[in-house]
């Protein structure tokens, strides 16, 4: 089974409007970390966001907002007020406390138009 | 405050040479990881050190891959008897141990090989 599942290959979404991307991911873990990276043309993986299993509250780092639902186990990453840079690879990714790997998702592509 | 970074950025090899990569990790950082990544996947992790020690492996990894980490700073990944599948983005990130056991990693810019 996959651990990492990102079900939206590519997203368009307004300049200056709210975006989600999905993230589902798997484990019998109790601790794990959950990330998101930005990786544009250039290729560079970009740390944007952490979610821990234990934290309480939903993470968030400026325009960028984790929609953490462990019963789920989804945790959709949230962009406010989309601006053209915003346009990359976004990409989920999960360690588990009891292991060494970062498992990444396939990624979703997101265009911002103007 | 610098990041991770990888050289060389490009690298186009003919099959059946040898190549190695370099990766600086953040100077502070205790754990280095190397990963490939092709064309419209994620990354894909190859192996991990935690100071100068390789803990772990993944399968991809053949035997035609090899990585260091002396003294624990700098890491280098080798690949001999490149074949046209090594072609890919191959990654390095190093992260810092929290007490909790989640780490954020921190990637370089990557190394692109082409082998033709």
């Amino acid at each position: 089974a996959q651990k990492i599942t990102q079900t939206q290959p590519g997203m368009f979404v307004q300049e200056k409007e709210a975006v989600t991307l999905d993230c589902t991911y798997d484990t019998s873990d109790q601790s794990y970390g959950l990330f998101w990276y930005k990786q544009p043309s250039s290729g560079e993986m970009i740390f944007l966001i952490y979610q821990g299993s234990y934290d309480e509250q939903n993470a968030t780092e400026g325009r960028y907002s984790l929609n953490f639902q462990k019963a789920r186990k989804s945790a959709n990453l949230v962009i406010s007020a989309s601006q053209l840079g915003d346009s990359a690879m976004y990409f989920c990714a999960m360690r588990e406390a009891t292991g060494n790997q970062f498992y990444f998702g396939t990624g979703t592509s997101l265009t911002v138009i103007p | 405050d610098t990041g991770v970074s990888q050289n060389p950025r490009h690298k186009i090899t003919k099959r059946g040479q040898n190549v190695t990569f370099r990766c600086d990790p953040i100077s502070e950082h205790n754990r280095l990881y190397w990963y490939r990544q092709t064309l419209g996947q994620g990354p894909e992790f190859l192996t991990y050190f935690q100071n100068e020690a390789q803990l772990e492996k993944s399968r991809l990894l053949s035997d035609r891959f090899s990585a260091e980490r002396p003294k624990g700073s700098f890491s280098t990944l080798e690949i001999q008897r490149t074949e046209q599948g090594d072609s890919a983005m191959y990654l390095c990130a190093s992260s810092l141990t929290l007490s909790y056991g989640t780490d954020t990693q921190y990637f370089g810019p990557g190394t692109r090989l082409t082998v033709l």
